[in-house]
């Protein structure tokens, strides 16, 4: 099975901060890698597809970058409803397995 | 709308068995493979279960196999999970997800397994 490992755990982060998490695959997913946001008590929402392919609807400060093994998710300045956490999911293999998530906190 | 609608959760003792289902509507269901996701309390997602828009191919995560069995009925837009043999760490809030690549999701079923 392939294994998603994201950095950090959790942050905190100002309005306005420039926010960068990162997520590693145990193999090489060539860019099946994507990003959700999830706030609490919500179903996750998708943001960015195929590494780099930002969903319909998503604001452009989300963007997502990265091939094989190595991705991650840049908020170029982190708004009030960005505090949430944030999940990568590979969909290289037949069961889509998710990081452990990032949470974003206020500073 | 295009909407996912799952049902059947509820509290269950160890041991015991639950039927979820995921009513869909709004996209053209027998075209998408449909999946399972859950989340313990205060914990991260994990993919559970895949089933292909024909039924060819089905999976399971090693934490539900030979327990949890998926099913779909193309005619019905629905989607099921036959959970047997239930643990306390079965204990989840239950999503319906689309497609591997997930844009729609429902809002979820709690399962509590607790004697």
């Amino acid at each position: 099975d392939i294994q998603m490992t994201q950095s950090p755990s959790s942050l905190s982060a100002s309005v306005g901060d420039r926010v960068t998490i990162t997520c590693r695959a145990s193999q090489s997913i060539s860019r099946y890698l994507n990003w959700y946001q999830q706030k609490p008590g919500k179903a996750p929402k998708l943001l960015i597809y195929a590494a780099s392919s930002l969903q319909s609807g998503v604001p452009s400060r989300f963007s997502g970058s990265g091939s094989g093994t190595d991705f991650t998710l840049t908020i170029s300045s982190l708004q009030p409803e960005d505090f949430a956490t944030y999940y990568c999911q590979q969909s290289y293999s037949t069961l889509g397995t998710f990081g452990q998530g990032t949470r974003v906190e206020i500073k | 709308e295009l909407q996912l609608v799952e049902s059947g959760g509820g509290l269950v003792k160890p041991g015991g068995s639950l039927r979820l289902s995921c009513a869909a509507s709004g996209f053209s269901f027998n075209s998408y493979t449909m999946n399972w996701v859950r989340q313990a309390p205060g914990k991260g997602l994990e993919w559970v279960s895949s089933i292909s828009s024909t039924n060819d191919y089905i999976y399971y995560a090693d934490s539900v196999k030979g327990r949890f069995t998926i099913s779909r009925d193309n005619a019905q837009n629905s989607l099921y999970l036959q959970m047997n043999s239930l643990r306390a760490e079965d204990t989840a809030l239950y999503f319906c997800a689309r497609d591997t690549v997930i844009s729609l999701w429902g809002q979820g079923t709690m399962v509590t397994v607790s004697s």
